[in-house]
């Protein structure tokens, strides 16, 4: 069974400092996964996939298949950062249909 | 820019009733989902449908159904509203690859 673990719910960081959002994953093949984003009083929406390997507002986050984990980084965070964050996955058996983790609210104080 | 819409934003009803929720995407996704997100548990899969009249069962699909008539709407029906269905409900789309999903604003479901 697939399963997708966020550790943390709450992270607290002030602004500038670096954070790291924990995201493991269980899934015998080789999964797509994803990070998804929810603004406060916005709708939730895509902040970036593994396999475009891009930086979305200054996150980057690597597919650790060793470890299982897709972690999500940002050197420098910042108060507009401060929202919700899910980890998902999909496999490669499904018709795109997404695991998520139980999400980590990120609250940056200046 | 890819438009999920869903019918009503908050509702309130009484235990027993026969809720719709209507979920409409205008981008012609052959894929639409819906979900339940609550606190500590994230967002749950209840059923997804994969082409028009097609379902699936999700994680989570007991005391929901779902129909699909046409490819641009895909509405949810709780058969006999109970306290704990009260949640947010996500309604997505995505087309079959790649596999992002879009999400529509949520209709928070209040069941007393």
């Amino acid at each position: 069974a697939q399963r997708v673990t966020q550790p943390e719910k709450l992270l607290s960081v002030f602004k500038g400092a670096p954070v790291e959002l924990k995201c493991n994953y269980s899934y015998s093949g080789s999964p797509e996964l994803f990070w998804y984003v929810q603004y406060s009083r916005q709708r939730l929406q895509l902040l970036l996939r593994h396999i475009s390997r891009e930086s979305i507002k200054g996150f980057t986050a690597d597919l650790n298949k060793g470890e299982t984990s897709f972690h999500l980084k940002k050197p420098f965070a910042q108060e507009e950062d401060s929202a919700m964050y899910y980890c998902a996955l999909v496999g490669t058996d499904s018709w795109g249909k997404l695991q998520f983790g139980a999400g980590t609210q990120v609250v940056v104080t200046p | 820019d890819v438009k999920v819409t869903q019918s009503s934003r908050y509702l309130v009803k009484r235990t027993g009733e026969k809720v719709f929720l209507e979920c409409v995407q205008d981008m012609d996704h052959e894929n639409m989902f819906w979900y339940r997100q609550d606190p500590g548990l994230g967002l749950r899969l209840i059923y997804f449908s994969y082409d028009v009249k097609m379902k699936e069962k999700g994680d989570i699909p007991e005391g929901y159904s779902v129909s699909r008539e046409k490819k641009e709407r895909f509405s949810l029906i709780l058969e006999s509203a109970s306290t704990n269905q009260t949640s947010m409900y996500l309604c997505a789309s995505s087309l079959g690859n790649p596999k992002t999903q879009y999400f529509g604003p949520g209709t928070r479901l209040l069941v007393l």
